[in-house]
């Protein structure tokens, strides 16, 4: 079973450029969550979606960020006019659903990027 | 107030030693609580659950104390290979994740 994919591993843009992040979850897996880690800083929520459905969004920056998680494929986290400060590493994770709810969450090895 | 509150630390200690770390959180119908591991530019690791009962998985032991509000994490006969940052992370009613801001820990020969 593989784990979180995540691609690109490393992603070099432009100052207005946009970025697109892809996660795949792992297999069975129907949530997944978008985590930012700015240098030496700790891990800050963005997203959380189910297929279809952006259950809480509460930690997206109000403009230029978008996420999707769609039927069919990957989930996507979309940056659009990327400034310098977007610079970061973005952490997917998915988790399984129980009958609780969902449960821990498994990381991908994160997508670097560097906004020049 | 923040839902989850860590030391950040940094906890240095040498090898062999003994060290704890605490988390504190704010929802008190909190439902599932985990510590997390992360080395250096990678993403975190599951390192274990926490239940009420305790859990213990070899040198490790991770308590909850609901009453009080925090779980901790203990870490017995420490290895050089233990050097990374430990995240406690809290899921709520509403199955949110709240991550800690991390706890760094360094053994030393």
């Amino acid at each position: 079973n593989a784990g979180v994919m995540q691609n690109p591993r490393h992603l070099v843009r432009r100052r207005g450029q946009e970025a697109r992040l892809r996660c795949s979850p792992m297999k069975g897996h129907s949530h997944v969550y978008w985590y930012r880690q700015l240098p030496e800083e700790g891990l800050k929520f963005m997203v959380y979606l189910q297929k279809e459905n952006i259950i809480d969004e509460s930690g997206m920056p109000k403009e230029r960020f978008s996420a999707e998680f769609p039927k069919e494929g990957p989930s996507i986290l979309r940056i659009q006019q990327v400034v310098r400060g977007d610079s970061a590493a973005y952490f997917c994770a998915s988790s399984p659903l129980n009958r609780q709810g969902p449960y821990e969450q498994y990381f991908g090895p994160g997508t670097r990027l560097t906004v020049t | 107030r923040k839902e989850v509150e860590q030391d950040p630390g940094p906890f240095n200690v040498p090898e062999g030693a003994t060290v704890a770390f605490n988390c504190t959180y704010s929802n008190s119908a909190s439902q599932s609580f985990f510590w997390y591991r992360q080395d250096c530019r990678k993403e975190p690791k599951l390192l274990m659950s926490v239940y009420s009962s305790g859990n213990e998985d070899g040198r490790f032991t991770a308590q909850l104390n609901r009453a009080s509000q925090y779980i901790s994490l203990l870490i017995r006969d420490s290895k050089l290979s233990d050097s990374a940052t430990y995240l406690c992370v809290v899921i709520d009613t509403g199955n949110q994740f709240y991550f800690g801001t991390g706890t760094s820990l360094t053994v030393i020969p």
